[in-house]
């Protein structure tokens, strides 16, 4: 069974960092590309950016580019989204998610991540 | 980037009728290496990720009732629920998967009527 596992609720103050993660089992985590999706508040989704966890290859949105950044750790098939510095406007729901291709619809959904920046 | 809009933002509908939701892309989509329009369906319940419901403009994803159906070429799209059940109370949302980054419409609330 595909299943693509993120960590909790986070909670921080403005000007602080934070790597979130996304595990994925049931299928080959190498050969598939994970993105993310940003849900502000009430809103709709935003596609972040796409990493393929064979080699790193990495495309961001333009929108994305620069604010955040996406890694994956092959060993323990599990992908990352970092900010080096929260502002309160990255307050959000963030799901990742597969796609079969970098330009591949997403097949399967992590749970989501909320993220709460608030001093 | 490519834009997608959705029409209506909201609709009603009473249980066992037709929904007919719109998406428009800003240009084509058309993937000429297969011919086949990058254009998907998700639906988002209330407190859930989305799921992926059609692909392809029109290729049902595997354990979608047949209820849901997706068609258009091009520009234009359409998603159609036929027979809307309770469980179709969702917010759906339009992506184009031609090329990154990948773009949504804003998405439509589907309620009963």
């Amino acid at each position: 069974e595909v299943q693509l596992v993120q960590s909790g609720a986070e909670v921080k103050k403005p000007g602080e960092s934070l790597k979130i993660s996304c595990q994925g089992s049931g299928y080959s985590f190498t050969t598939i590309w994970i993105g993310w999706v940003r849900q502000m508040p009430g809103k709709g989704l935003e596609w972040m950016g796409v990493i393929y966890p064979g080699d790193s290859d990495t495309k961001y949105s333009p929108s994305f580019q620069g604010q955040v950044t996406i890694s994956a750790d092959k060993s323990i098939s599990t992908a990352y989204l970092q900010w080096s510095s929260l502002r309160v406007s990255d307050t959000a729901m963030y799901y990742c998610a597969r796609g079969r291709a970098r330009t591949a619809p997403f097949d399967y959904w992590g749970q989501g991540t909320l993220v709460t920046v608030s001093s | 980037d490519i834009v997608m809009t959705q029409s209506p933002d909201s609709l009603a509908v009473s249980l066992g009728e037709r929904a007919t939701i719109n998406c428009k892309s800003s240009q084509s989509v058309l993937y000429s290496s297969n011919n086949k329009n990058s254009l998907a369906w998700y639906q988002q319940r209330p407190g859930q990720p989305p799921k992926l419901l059609i692909y392809w403009a029109s290729t049902r994803e595997s354990g979608v009732p047949d209820r849901f159906s997706g068609s258009g070429s091009g520009t234009d799209f359409t998603l159609t629920i036929n027979s809307l059940q309770a469980e179709d109370v969702a917010v759906y949302f339009c992506q184009q998967h031609y090329t990154t980054p990948q773009t949504f419409g804003q998405g439509t609330k589907v309620e009963i009527e």
